[in-house]
């Protein structure tokens, strides 16, 4: 079956502008993720949906960064007034409930010029 | 802040040979620990969910243990293949009452299997 889906697969931006990721979790899986991998790091946790609401937030590392998932599938990762440290490459995952393994897309590299 | 580590952060291997790796974490809170494989240009692959002490877990020529009382995880693989090239990351959950969430990943383990 069709995996987690990322589009774009490359965005190039300048700073201070505004950029839309977006998700397309697999199909029937109620939890999704967003993570983000800088140069030489593991990925970080962003946030984390249950359904259509945000059940931890936590990682977002401040308030440019939004994301929502208003039918409680497609995700979409918005980032305002971009800087260059946001580059990196944001992935997105998707689980069942009551399953613990994540399946990753394979992710959106942003570069902020 | 949790921190996870893993070791060594590169490793150039023989074809045919076996290898393994670390990856250590914070002991307390402990709810599951992931094994996923990352090749380039492509999705992390979940390789184990790994949630018992002493649990042994294998998938063809890799197996991983785990030990949650010292707080540490080894990946094995055995007769390494140019295609296990790639980039093994471990990542821990912790317990919070609510079910599966976010990881916290380590760096990585960066292996090259060379022909």
């Amino acid at each position: 079956g069709a995996g987690v889906s990322q589009t774009p697969s490359n965005k190039v931006t300048e700073k201070g502008k505004y950029v839309e990721l977006r998700c397309d979790p697999i199909s029937g899986h109620t939890a999704l993720y967003w993570y983000r991998q800088s140069l030489g790091q593991g990925p970080e946790f962003l946030i984390y949906f249950q359904g259509t609401g945000a059940a931890d937030d936590s990682g977002l590392p401040n308030d440019r960064f939004f994301a929502v998932r208003p039918e409680g599938s497609v995700s979409t990762l918005k980032i305002q007034r971009t800087e260059r440290g946001d580059s990196a490459v944001y992935l997105c995952a998707s689980s069942l409930m009551g399953e613990d393994t994540q399946y990753f897309g394979p992710g959106t590299r942003l570069t902020v010029l | 802040i949790l921190n996870v580590e893993q070791s060594p952060q590169s490793l150039h291997v023989q074809e045919g040979d076996s290898t393994n790796f670390t990856c250590s974490f914070p002991s307390s809170n402990f709810y599951a620990l992931h094994w996923y494989r990352w090749e380039t240009a492509k999705s992390p692959e979940a390789l184990f969910v790994m949630t018992l002490n002493g649990d042994e877990k294998k998938k063809g020529r890799i197996s991983a243990t785990l030990n949650t009382k010292e707080g540490y995880s080894y990946l094995y693989i055995k007769g390494s293949q140019p295609e296990d090239s790639a980039t093994y990351l471990c990542a821990f959950m912790v317990y919070s009452g609510g079910g599966a969430d976010g990881l916290t990943f380590g760096k990585g383990t960066h292996l090259i299997i060379q022909p």
